[in-house]
């Protein structure tokens, strides 16, 4: 299974686009990219998914390079409410779909 | 109504009980995921199903067993509760289907609210 990196915590202001890049330089031919939004005391909500090049959305982009070694989920202008974890995860495919979640990245949005 | 429901929504127990954690889901969906979620953690994977005859473990299954009873209910239970079991448990639904545009498959998956057990 791929293993993903991504920064532990990130800090914006209302209005500005975020960028969360995650690294996953195992990634197999079969996996996608799949980002997860997670609340306090909720469970994960999905955002985006993608195989390669870019994929959009109405609540994110999601650029995919080439080589599909690393990925970024752009969050256009941002809110008080995009205050969440944000997990990058590597799908495991074969038909079976289990995610493997890492600790995510804690984006927090400031007036 | 939420598609994906799980009770209790909070339990408190001792060391030694046994604890059963509930999961009912309406989407329809074939697979259903126990998770757990430790403190400023990502999720972990204790187990999963992708229909009622099938039961597979997860990364963290030792201390817990699960029931399918239905293709709408998956049950997690706790045989014998310790403190280290203490965290927050989500159960997640998915769809299995085949891979088009010579794409792998791959279905999203959706959770419940999550169960906070405290084991003293």
């Amino acid at each position: 299974l791929a293993k993903t990196t991504q920064p532990i915590s990130m800090d914006s202001y209302e209005g500005q686009e975020v960028n969360i890049t995650c690294s996953h330089n195992n990634i197999a031919t079969n996996d996608y990219i799949t980002w997860y939004q997670q609340f306090p005391s909720q469970g994960p909500r999905f955002i985006i998914q993608g195989y390669k090049t870019k994929v959009t959305n109405e609540v994110a982009s999601l650029f995919i390079p080439a080589d599909r070694k690393s990925s970024t989920l752009s969050l256009p202008r941002v809110s008080l409410s995009d205050t969440a974890v944000y997990y990058c995860l590597v799908g495991d495919t074969g038909g079976y779909n289990k995610l493997i979640f890492g600790a995510g990245t804690r984006l927090a949005v400031h007036p | 109504d939420a598609d994906v429901t799980q009770t209790p929504r909070n339990r408190i127990t001792k060391t030694g009980k046994r604890i059963m954690l509930e999961c009912s889901q309406t989407k329809g969906h074939d697979r259903m995921y126990w998770y757990r979620q430790d403190p400023g953690l990502g999720l972990r994977l204790i187990y999963y199903s992708f229909d009622v005859k099938d039961i597979n473990k997860g990364e963290i299954s030792d201390g817990y067993s699960v029931s399918r009873q239905a293709q709408a209910k998956f049950s997690l239970s706790l045989e014998s509760a310790i403190p280290n079991q203490t965290a927050l448990y989500f159960c997640a639904t998915s769809r299995a289907s085949r891979g088009t545009g010579g794409k792998p498959p791959y279905n999203e998956q959706f959770f419940g609210p999550g169960t906070r057990l405290t084991v003293l």
